[in-house]
């Protein structure tokens, strides 16, 4: 358990859906991450907020939208999606200073668009 | 450009032997962390091991070990003894020591064999 904690754990939605994807840490971290992970591809980075404040939008489509009311939860709301969004979504977090350069992963949501 | 390398998409061993999973990484940085992760079947990122880029001595964790190759840009993972639990998927990583952004590779199927 390495404290990063992702609801729901899967998720099935239509094209026409709007759904949130939540995660939780409780490790005093300041920044918080969301990946994509698709079959056979690298992990793709879709968002970093440090202190709240989002630092890294990585090309990503509106109909991915992040929320972090505070340093312990990060929201990725989605609308519209498409089927190519299908795939497992992980939120990480990291504490960003000195010797913080680890992250720390919840157990994703995997998310398929019909 | 950032991109880390893992040219194994699959490996398998039998239990109680070794095996030696590869990565190679570019990055334009001096100063960096890298670092192999673990996903299992419960799709959590756990990490196995990180090496700080300044540090020649080579990292290890119990029956993990690294091969860093600072020069060639390589940093290889050698399992010792595997055992059962070890079976999973392996990513390579790397994060510059001021950057936000964490660059993963495609990952290493590794199947243990009882």
């Amino acid at each position: 358990e390495t404290g990063v904690t992702q609801t729901p754990r899967h998720l099935v939605m239509g094209m026409t859906n709007k759904k949130s994807l939540k995660c939780e840490q409780h490790l005093g971290h300041n920044a918080m991450y969301w990946y994509k992970q698709s079959a056979k591809k690298p992990l793709e980075l879709m968002f970093v907020y440090n202190f709240k404040e989002q630092t890294e939008n990585n090309s990503v489509p509106s109909r991915f939208s992040p929320e972090c009311p505070n340093s312990s939860h990060l929201f990725l709301h989605l609308h519209t999606l498409q089927p190519e969004d299908s795939a497992l979504y992980l939120c990480a977090s990291r504490y960003p200073g000195q010797g913080g350069e680890k992250l720390f992963f919840g157990s994703g949501t995997q998310l398929s668009v019909l | 450009a950032q991109t880390v390398t893992q040219s194994q998409p699959e490996m398998s061993v039998q239990e109680a032997e070794t095996v030696t999973l590869s990565c190679t990484y570019d990055t334009s940085e001096s100063d960096y962390y890298l670092f192999w992760y673990k996903q299992p079947p419960s799709r959590q990122m756990i990490l196995v091991i990180r090496q700080e880029a300044y540090k020649q001595q080579n990292a290890t964790e119990n029956r993990f070990s690294v091969n860093f190759q600072k020069a060639a840009k390589s940093f290889s993972l050698k399992i010792s003894d595997s055992q059962l639990g070890d079976a999973a998927m392996y990513f390579c990583a790397h994060v510059p020591n001021t950057g936000n952004q964490f660059y993963f590779g495609t990952g290493t199927s590794l199947t243990v064999i009882p």
